[in-house]
């Protein structure tokens, strides 16, 4: 049972560099979400998408991209990485019509130097 | 603003100790989830809680849904060791796709 598998699980960019982390799942799950968790301030929502080919902004959306173009994958992009992105990235997904259980992956750790 | 507020933030006890770690929202939610993390992991899902005045066990753990669905607690009876972790409550609404977080309750229980 693979779930949520997101990758890399460890990263490290310096100040300007692009990247993308990916997220896949495997249960036909219809929603799909990422969040970041830093010291403290547990979880804050990036983007979300109820289905493929739709996407919407979070709690804290600036500088990062989102597409859904399969309910399978929702990967999410860092288009000039800075330093305030340091953070570990969870990606989740849900079952449509579900009370909101989350699943998540195991996490990717991005380091901005 | 901070939609779910948990407290404490730290905890730590002996073992055996019983604790209790609250979670409270300025708003209502359709369901609230209680989820447990272990560093370097993802949380993972304790429990859904539904309905107001809702009370659901789960072995040692007992956690309960206010009336008014904008609060509640999970309370460990005898503290063991294994549950040493981050304790996250989640509020999400019907077909929203997302979920709103607490800040989380850092737990060490010491043998």
């Amino acid at each position: 049972n693979a779930g949520v598998t997101q990758t890399p699980k460890f990263q490290v960019l310096k100040t300007g560099q692009s990247m993308t982390l990916q997220c896949a799942q495997d249960m036909n799950h219809e929603y799909m979400s990422w969040y970041r968790q830093d010291p403290g301030m547990g979880l804050r929502l990036i983007h979300y998408s109820v289905g493929a080919g739709i996407t919407d902004q979070g709690e804290v959306p600036n500088g990062y991209n989102v597409s859904r173009s399969t309910t399978e994958d929702f990967p999410l992009r860092l288009l000039s990485a800075a330093p305030s992105q340091t953070s570990v990235y969870f990606c989740a997904s849900s079952l449509a019509g579900s009370t909101g259980e989350l699943f998540f992956g195991e996490g990717s750790r991005l380091t901005v130097l | 603003t901070q939609l779910l507020e948990q407290s404490p933030q730290f905890l730590s006890i002996q073992e055996g100790e019983n604790l209790t770690v609250y979670c409270n929202s300025s708003s209502v939610f359709s369901s609230l989830q209680w989820y447990r993390q272990e560093p370097g992991e993802g949380p993972v899902l304790l429990v859904t809680v539904v309905t107001g005045g809702e009370v659901k066990k789960l072995k040692r753990l007992t956690f309960q849904f206010g009336d008014a669905r904008k609060d509640s607690s999970l309370h460990i009876t005898a503290a063991q060791p294994g549950d040493t972790g981050l304790y996250l409550c989640a509020g999400a609404r019907t077909n929203a796709g997302k979920s709103t977080f607490g800040d989380g309750t850092t737990l060490t229980v010491k043998p």
